[in-house]
């Protein structure tokens, strides 16, 4: 595609509730990044993927969370029993070759957890 | 104290106005200084992108970068409505694979 699209746009959780949040990266881009915005905040890294490894997980916020990216092409990142403080934009990234220059964004998923 | 630090704002300019952002940070071994601009509901599209200290300019943009001072800034000329978003600076140790540290963001409104 011409961007990287995430799915669903706004997902509302009850507490307790397990979610997936979907990325689907521009085609051909080997690096795939996973970023969490709170409401005021910049993003933050969570982890990093090239093709279907995970090469770095060590922004995950607590084994709640787990990411995977088996063909190495669409990703989600799934949380377990959310809580109130996962309420947050997740964001994704795509690049290329991974160069910090070559990042694009797709629009985020809102998660609410009510 | 946060590793990049940025005034949240909002910063308000009337249309045509120069508009100075900045950002301050601790860690030395930031190489590479990026800015993002990020409009409501969607994700951050990168405007500049330098390395070490100096200038880059592009278009009515201009970034600058001291590392001496761990201090960044971007310009903004002639500002427009629609250059009212948020805008993050963003900064990495390398080129190659490395996490960007982002800023908390500062909302920019531009009144025609």
């Amino acid at each position: 595609g011409a961007g990287v699209s995430q799915s669903p746009r706004y997902k509302v959780a009850k507490r307790g509730q397990d979610v997936a949040l979907r990325c689907d990266p521009i085609s051909g881009h080997v690096s795939l990044f996973w970023y969490q915005q709170a409401l005021g905040q910049g993003p933050e890294f969570l982890t990093y993927f090239q093709n279907e490894a995970q090469l770095d997980k060590s922004g995950l916020p607590s084994d709640r969370f787990f990411a995977e990216r088996p063909e190495g092409s669409v990703s989600t990142l799934k949380i377990q029993r959310t809580q109130q403080e996962d309420s947050a934009v997740y964001l994704c990234a795509s690049s290329l070759d991974g160069r910090n220059y070559g990042y694009t964004f797709g629009s985020g998923t809102r998660l609410t957890v009510v | 104290q946060k590793e990049v630090e940025q005034d949240p704002g909002p910063l308000s300019v009337p249309e045509g106005a120069i508009v100075s952002l900045n950002c301050t940070y601790s860690n030395s071994a930031f190489q590479y200084f990026m800015w993002y601009r990020q409009y409501s509901r969607k994700g951050p599209e990168l405007l500049m992108y330098t390395y070490s200290s100096g200038n880059k300019e592009d278009g009515r943009f201009t970034a600058q970068v001291d590392k001496s001072s761990k201090y960044i800034s971007l310009f903004i000329r002639d500002s427009q409505p629609s250059d009212s978003a948020t805008y993050l600076c963003a900064m990495s140790r390398n080129s190659g694979y490395s996490t960007l540290t982002f800023g908390k963001g500062t909302m920019l409104l531009v009144s025609p």
